[in-house]
């Protein structure tokens, strides 16, 4: 099956820094990724779409100055955390689709656990 | 919109036992597609059935398999013979296609957490 990578896939950062956190599709194109955020025992709380050449969209409530994201390539999407603060620590999770002519399937990363201190 | 609502937030099993996780979801469209993934504690999401709903025979795969309800918005997952392994979260997700792009998104259950007994 199709593989996505995440890097780092833990990161502690100082509050007031800024991280970044790559998503790679190993073996697709992915003209489509997303961005989702997981707290512990809870769904998956989508944060964004990106497609590739374009602006990502941002789900309501979430700051898209706060939170980067550049979808470069058919094959990387990098979320950057802008002046993070302990709030938001989190699990971040990343995923990409592939598209075979109508049939749609998406890939999810390993996710990347973020402590902001 | 989409909605998906899981109303079991946990469940057990003993090993070898059959185990159905419960679904729900409400939509407008008539061309959707449904999903179980399963996150296991290393949190890796993985894909574990999916159903396309213009079809009206039941997704299996393996010990997995669907029951899937149209009419009543109904999609649930049973489990037979339960293993160790089969531990983890368990989402029930929908699908629908925007217009013929890329542009539909999955919409989540809540989860069920399902424990495996030895």
């Amino acid at each position: 099956g199709a593989v996505v990578s995440q890097h780092p896939s833990r990161v502690i950062c100082k509050s007031g820094t800024s991280v970044k956190i790559e998503c790679r599709s190993l073996d697709f194109q992915a003209t489509t990724m997303f961005w989702y955020r997981q707290f512990p025992k809870q769904s998956l709380m989508l944060m964004a779409t990106s497609n590739e050449g374009s602006k990502a969209t941002y789900e309501q409530g979430v700051e898209k100055d706060k939170f980067l994201i550049n979808h470069a390539s058919l094959t990387l999407s990098t979320l950057t955390v802008t002046s993070a603060h302990p709030e938001d620590s989190s699990f971040y999770i990343c995923s990409a689709r592939q598209e075979r002519g109508t049939l749609y399937e998406q890939y999810f990363g390993p996710g990347t656990r973020l402590t902001v201190t | 919109a989409q909605t998906v609502t899981q109303s079991q937030p946990e469940m057990s099993v003993q090993e070898a036992e059959t185990v159905t996780l419960s679904c729900t979801y409400d939509t407008s469209e008539s061309d959707y597609y449904l999903f179980w993934y399963k996150q296991p504690p290393s949190r890796q999401m993985i894909l574990v059935i999916r159903q396309e709903a213009y079809k009206q025979q039941n997704a299996t795969e393996n010990r997995f398999s669907v029951n899937f309800q149209k009419a009543a918005k109904s999609f649930s997952l049973k489990i037979s013979d339960s293993q160790l392994g089969d531990a983890a979260m368990y989402f029930c997700a929908s699908f629908w296609d925007a217009g013929g792009t890329s542009y539909g998104k999955l919409t989540f259950g809540q989860g069920t957490i399902l424990t495996v007994h030895p």
